[in-house]
């Protein structure tokens, strides 16, 4: 079974710029997951997907942030301008979205390390 | 809002030692509890996680964690590490009915490093 899918790995670009980064989810996960992971702290989640529904963004700064997940199945997440904050390694992860507490878990992709210079 | 804490940021053990890390959280309902590991250059997994029953939970590769309400703890423990084990362990908690599939709060993490 592939596993999430993340590009790019690495981004260096500088502040006030514009980057993206593109998640797929595995095949038939209805769950999709921004996390964003600043170097010495654990994931923080920015958005979640349900289907192409967003769940919750209560987290994500939407004065630069933003996601979608058109179809319901890639997502991309954008930063428009970046800040040297921004800084970090964004997750995306996917879940079957049975909600099946007992079951329905997380997968994680490899991430995207960002650089704001 | 809930939040977690993890005792120890660094731990240095030897192969062979027990090993135990600390986790608390900070929810005054019922929580969904969970340990992930990233192992170096890998992505993060699920080591095991806690949703009701039997509070101690055991998980791939021997690790086990005990859920204890009363000190809203959530330790993660090992009998005897090997090298294999280095690696970065978070703690994380939902609180929704939805167990696994709703969004984390994750601890800031506890790097482990096992010395031959």
């Amino acid at each position: 079974e592939a596993g999430v899918a993340q590009s790019p790995r690495y981004k260096i670009i500088e502040k006030r710029q514009s980057v993206a980064f593109w998640c797929n989810p595995i095949s038939g996960h209805a769950t999709l997951y921004w996390y964003q992971q600043i170097l010495g702290q654990g994931p923080k989640l920015l958005i979640q997907f349900q289907n192409n529904g967003v769940v919750d963004d209560s987290q994500l700064p939407k004065d630069r942030f933003s996601a979608e997940r058109l179809k319901g199945v890639d997502s991309t997440l954008k930063i428009q301008p970046a800040k040297l904050e921004d800084s970090a390694v964004y997750l995306c992860a996917s879940s079957p979205g049975t909600f099946d507490r007992y079951t329905d878990t997380q997968y994680f992709g490899p991430g995207t390390r960002l650089t704001v210079l | 809002a809930q939040s977690v804490s993890q005792h120890n940021h660094h731990v240095i053990l030897s192969e062979a030692a027990s090993l135990e890390l600390g986790c608390n959280y900070s929810y005054g309902g019922t929580v969904n509890l969970f340990w992930y590991v990233q192992y170096p250059g890998q992505h993060l997994q699920l080591l095991l996680k806690y949703f009701s029953g039997d509070p101690l939970v055991k998980g791939i590769k021997g690790f086990e964690a005990e859920f204890i309400k009363s000190k809203f703890s959530f330790n993660l423990r090992k009998p005897s590490v090997q090298w294999s084990d280095t690696a970065e362990y978070f703690c994380a908690v939902n609180a929704g009915s939805g167990g696994g599939a709703d969004g984390l709060t994750f601890g800031k993490g506890t790097h482990l490093i096992i010395q031959p």
